[in-house]
């Protein structure tokens, strides 16, 4: 079964708009990380969270963690068309291991 | 972009191919991922390589061989795929396995692979 999924699959804004995106993952965690993908290119790293943080913020991106509810948001504020792209996040089991576990995404448009 | 690219971008290849897949990191690192992207699927970790040494093979088929040479190089080599095999595949690196467990992984662009 997956570890992280994302909620929702898609998601349609205007530029200015706020976009929430969710990941929920099912086993104990030692960190969570969110990356962005632009279309057909490789993945760049936005965020890491630790098990034992509740919230983080770097610029115009906010991420909390849940870990009783085993779940993740990213908040991006102010959504700028640039921001179009699809964002993963990863977890990383509890225990050491260093094996990421990906969902499947979320598709962010945002419309000038 | 990033200190990690990869080569070629596209590659279309028939099945009874044999044709490999390039990667190199200028970061200094000593771990490197090859993952891969099917549409609609989660990115899948294939193989993981820290200090030169294979730690990680996720029950890839043997028709994928990875090479690690050294420490900035890894190479994917493909030998009879199939159609399935088509797909985004990415090269990571990171500092050393343990940290890229808690730091950022750099991906590389990705070689888009297509098996007729």
């Amino acid at each position: 079964s997956q570890q992280g999924e994302e909620d929702p699959q898609a998601l349609s804004i205007q530029e200015g708009e706020n976009a929430t995106m969710n990941c929920s993952y099912k086993t104990s965690i030692n960190n969570l990380q969110w990356y962005r993908q632009n279309s057909g290119r490789g993945l760049v790293h936005l965020i890491l969270i630790r098990s034992n943080e509740r919230e983080k913020h770097s610029g115009r991106l906010r991420v909390t963690l849940d870990t009783s509810k085993k779940s993740s948001s990213l908040l991006i504020t102010a959504s700028r068309a640039a921001d179009t792209a699809s964002y993963f996040c990863a977890t990383f089991a509890s225990g050491g291991s260093y094996i990421p576990t990906f969902g499947r995404g979320t598709s962010l448009i945002v419309h000038p | 972009e990033t200190g990690v690219t990869q080569t070629p971008r596209h590659l279309v290849m028939g099945m009874t191919n044999k044709k490999s897949l390039k990667c190199e990191q200028h970061l200094g690192h000593n771990a490197m991922y090859w993952y891969k992207q099917s549409a609609k699927k989660p990115l899948e970790l294939m193989f993981v390589y820290n200090f030169k040494e294979q730690t990680e093979n996720n029950s890839v088929p043997s028709r994928f061989s990875p090479e690690c040479p050294n420490s900035s190089h890894l190479f994917l080599h493909l030998h009879t795929l199939q159609p399935e095999d088509s797909a985004l595949y990415l090269c990571a690196s990171s500092q050393d396995q343990t940290s890229g467990s808690f730091s950022e992984q750099f991906f590389g662009p990705g070689t888009r692979l297509t098996v007729l």
